[in-house]
């Protein structure tokens, strides 16, 4: 069975310090999410690609969160500089379609710890 | 924006007991999801469920959409059942909003 795939599954780093979180969704997906998950709460979504278009970012921190899927397949989620408030799970998940008629696909997710 | 709320926050049971677990959503949706949350992060769907009744296995979904909410049951939990159930609700503006979670725990 297809999956989506994230790398690494953890994550230590020192504040200031740049992170990278790299997600491959099932093929043939068209839409990608990050999503981002603070111990004990729900996931918030950070941004959502349609392709290579990016549909919502307006709950990424611009200033030092980016992200970016350049041939609409693979994607690349960025920290710089990583602070302490950004410890968290960081989920990546697919779709087939816009998600409003299909099932959202969930990856392992990437456990950053900020020291 | 939509506010999503699950009811209760935490629940425990002991294995072969059924629960009911609720969703209610403020606004009109698109779309309804719920997951379940292992122990080590990975979200796993259980339904897909805008509107209308769905079964998979011991599990079932109802969503009544007029009304605004969702019901997930489980029937005869078992001790693999434990973790965090969430509903997610797409709006019309393709964002995608999670409740906080329910927090099973099931008892042998």
């Amino acid at each position: 069975e297809a999956e989506v795939a994230q790398s690494p599954r953890y994550k230590i780093t020192e504040k200031s310090q740049a992170v990278a979180f790299w997600c491959d969704p099932i093929s043939g997906h068209a839409t990608l999410y990050w999503y981002r998950q603070i111990l004990g709460q729900g996931p918030e979504l950070l941004v959502q690609f349609q392709d290579e278009s990016v549909v919502d970012d307006s709950q990424l921190p611009k200033d030092r969160f980016s992200a970016e899927r350049l041939k609409g397949v693979d994607s690349t989620l960025k920290i710089q500089p990583a602070e302490l408030g950004d410890s968290a799970m960081y989920l990546c998940a697919s779709s087939y379609g816009t998600g409003h008629t299909d099932t959202q696909y969930f990856g392992p997710g990437t456990r950053l710890t900020v020291l | 924006g939509i506010q999503v709320e699950q009811s209760p926050p935490d629940l425990i049971l002991q294995e072969g007991a059924n629960s009911t677990l609720r969703c209610n959503f403020s606004d009109s949706v698109n779309n309804l999801q719920w997951f379940h949350q292992n122990p080590w992060g990975q979200l796993i769907n259980l339904f897909y469920i805008p509107s209308g009744t769905k079964q998979n296995g011991r599990l079932s979904a109802t969503t009544v959409a007029t009304e605004r909410y969702s019901l997930l049951y489980i029937s005869s939990s078992q001790t693999t059942d434990s973790g965090v159930y969430f509903c997610a609700a797409l709006t019309g503006g393709f964002k995608t909003i999670f409740g906080a979670g329910t927090r099973l725990f099931v008892k042998a």
